[in-house]
C-alpha cells in the first residue's frame, strides 16, 4: 500500500534552516508529481511546493519563494524540502503528498516550529 | 490566480441529516479540476472527490460532488458520526493550486 513518511521537523530559531524528508513506498515514485503542503496551528491548508516526476518542473508559493527548495531522489524514493531563513509564520505541520492531479495520498506530517 | 470561497464556515447538523457544502471560485476552474478533502483533528486530510464529481478510492457513496465553472457542491446524503470534520475544496487546474478556507461540519 502507498505510504509516505515525513521526517526532519523540529524546533528552530528564526533565520535558521531545516531539511524535511519524505520516504515513499508502495508505488512507482518516479511516475508521480510530489508536493509539500503545510498547515499552521488551527489554520487551513497551504500549498508550499510541488515537483514533477523528473524534477524538471517546480512550483513554489510566493510565501516561500527564494527561501525553500524542493528536490527529489527517484533512486531513493525520497522527496525533500530544504527550508532556509525560517520565520515564525513558517510554523506548521508539513505534509508530503502524492499528486496525480489532486493530492490522493498524504503522509502524517511533521511539525516545524520556528521560535526563539 | 483563483481564489476559492467556502460556505458556510460552520454547519451544525445531526447524524442522519443531509449536508450541503459550497465552494465558489473567483474564476472558472478549468476542466472541473476541483477536489474535496476531509480532515479530522490530528489527522492528515483525505481525498474524497476529484474532477468535481468522481469519488476517490474507498469513499462511501453518501459523499457526492457536483458543479462546474465557478460553483461546486459537496453533498453528504446522510451524516454518519464519523463524518463530522472539516472539509476543504481545492482547485488544481491552474497554478497556483489553492485550497478554500474550509467548512466545519459539527454535531448539533
Amino acid at each position: 500500500q502507498v505510504q509516505l513518511v515525513e521526517s526532519g521537523g523540529g524546533l528552530v530559531k528564526p533565520g535558521g534552516s531545516l531539511r524535511l524528508s519524505c520516504a515513499a513506498s508502495g508505488f512507482t515514485f518516479s511516475d508521480y508529481y510530489m508536493s509539500w503542503i503545510r498547515q499552521a496551528p488551527g489554520k487551513g491548508l497551504e500549498w508550499v511546493s510541488y515537483i514533477s516526476s523528473s524534477g524538471s518542473t517546480i512550483y513554489y508559493a510566493d510565501s516561500v519563494k527564494g527561501r525553500f527548495t524542493i528536490s527529489r531522489d527517484n533512486a531513493k524514493n525520497s522527496l525533500y524540502l530544504q527550508m532556509n531563513s525560517l520565520r515564525a509564520e513558517d510554523t506548521a505541520v508539513y505534509y508530503c503528498a502524492r499528486i496525480p492531479g489532486p493530492a490522493d495520498y498524504w503522509g502524517q506530517g511533521t511539525l516545524v516550529t520556528v521560535s526563539s | 490566480e483563483i481564489v476559492l470561497t467556502q460556505s458556510p464556515g460552520t454547519l451544525s447538523l445531526s447524524p442522519g441529516e443531509r449536508a450541503t457544502l459550497s465552494c465558489r471560485a473567483s474564476q472558472s476552474v478549468s476542466s472541473s479540476y476541483l477536489a474535496w478533502y476531509q480532515q479530522k483533528p490530528g489527522q492528515a486530510p483525505r481525498l474524497l472527490i476529484y474532477g468535481a464529481s468522481s469519488r476517490a478510492t474507498g469513499i462511501p457513496d453518501r459523499f457526492s460532488g457536483s458543479g462546474s465553472g465557478t460553483d461546486f457542491t459537496l453533498t453528504i446524503s446522510r451524516l454518519e458520526p464519523e463524518d463530522f470534520a472539516v472539509y476543504y475544496c481545492q482547485q488544481y487546474g491552474s497554478s497556483p493550486w489553492r485550497f478554500g478556507q474550509g467548512t466545519k461540519v459539527e454535531i448539533k
